[in-house]
C-alpha cells in the first residue's frame, strides 16, 4: 500500500513559471524525502524534511511540512526543460520502511 | 552518477523462471533496500537488509529473496516468476536509516 499520495498527477507549464507539487500521507513520519525520475530510471534524492521543520530549500527548490494537514508541498521555480521528469515523495513511519506515493508527472514547456 | 550499480540493465524471462537480481553498495554504506516499481506507479518497498540481516519487508510473498554480502552488495531472488512481476527493480544504499541513494534500475520483463 502507498502512504503517500502525490497531486496533481500530471502537470504542465511553461518554462519559467513554477511548479507546485502536493503530497499527502495518511500515519505519523519521521521524515519526508522528495526524489526525482527521469524516463523510468534511478531515482534522485532531491531534498529531506524532518517532521519537527516546517520548511526547507534547496537552490530553486523549496520544500514545506504541516504535521497537523499530514502534507507537504514541494515548489520548483523558474522552471527549466530539464526538470521535466516524475516527483515523489517518500513518507518513513511505522517500521521505519520508506513508503512512496504514485507522483507527479511534470512536463516543462518550452 | 550515486555510486550504486546494478545488473543486469534490462531482463527477459518467461513465466516460472527464477531470476537473480545484483546491486552493488555505495562506498561505506551498510544498508540496502530494495524495491519494485511498475509502470506509472511509485516504487514498492520489497525488503531491506542492514548488516547482512533482513530489516524490514513490505507486502511481497516469499518467493521474493534476498541477501546481503559482507561487501555490502546484495542481491534480489525471484522464484516462479509471474507475468505481474515485470517491473523496474531499484535498489538503494544507505548508511542505516540516512538519505538512500538509487541504482539506475533493471527493468524485467515476464512473457
Amino acid at each position: 500500500s502507498q502512504q503517500g499520495e502525490e497531486d496533481p498527477q500530471a502537470l504542465s507549464i511553461q518554462e519559467g513559471e513554477n511548479a507546485t507539487m502536493n503530497c499527502s500521507y495518511k500515519t505519523s513520519i519521521n521524515n519526508l524525502q522528495w526524489y526525482r525520475q527521469n524516463s523510468g530510471r534511478g531515482l534522485v534524492h532531491l531534498i529531506l524534511i524532518r517532521s519537527n521543520e516546517r520548511e526547507k530549500h534547496s537552490g530553486r527548490l523549496r520544500v514545506t511540512l504541516d504535521t497537523s494537514k499530514k502534507s507537504s508541498s514541494l515548489l520548483i521555480t523558474a522552471s527549466r526543460a530539464a526538470d521535466t521528469a516524475s516527483y515523489f515523495c517518500a513518507t518513513d513511519g511505522r517500521d521505519d520502511k520508506i513508503i512512496f506515493g504514485k507522483g507527479t508527472r511534470l512536463h516543462i514547456l518550452p | 552518477e550515486t555510486g550504486v550499480t546494478q545488473s543486469p540493465t534490462h531482463l527477459i524471462k518467461t513465466r516460472g523462471q527464477q531470476v537473480t537480481l545484483r546491486c552493488s553498495s555505495q562506498s561505506g554504506h551498510n544498508t540496502v533496500s530494495w524495491y519494485q516499481q511498475a509502470l506509472g506507479q511509485g516504487p514498492q518497498f520489497i525488503f531491506q537488509y542492514y548488516r547482512e540481516e533482513e530489516n524490514g519487508r513490505g507486502n511481497f510473498p516469499p518467493r521474493f529473496s534476498g541477501l546481503q554480502f559482507p561487501n555490502y552488495s546484495s542481491e534480489l531472488n525471484v522464484n516462479a516468476l509471474e507475468l505481474d512481476d515485470s517491473a523496474l527493480y531499484l535498489c538503494a544504499s544507505s548508511r542505516g536509516l540516512g538519505e538512500q541513494f538509487f541504482g539506475p534500475g533493471t527493468r524485467l520483463t515476464v512473457l
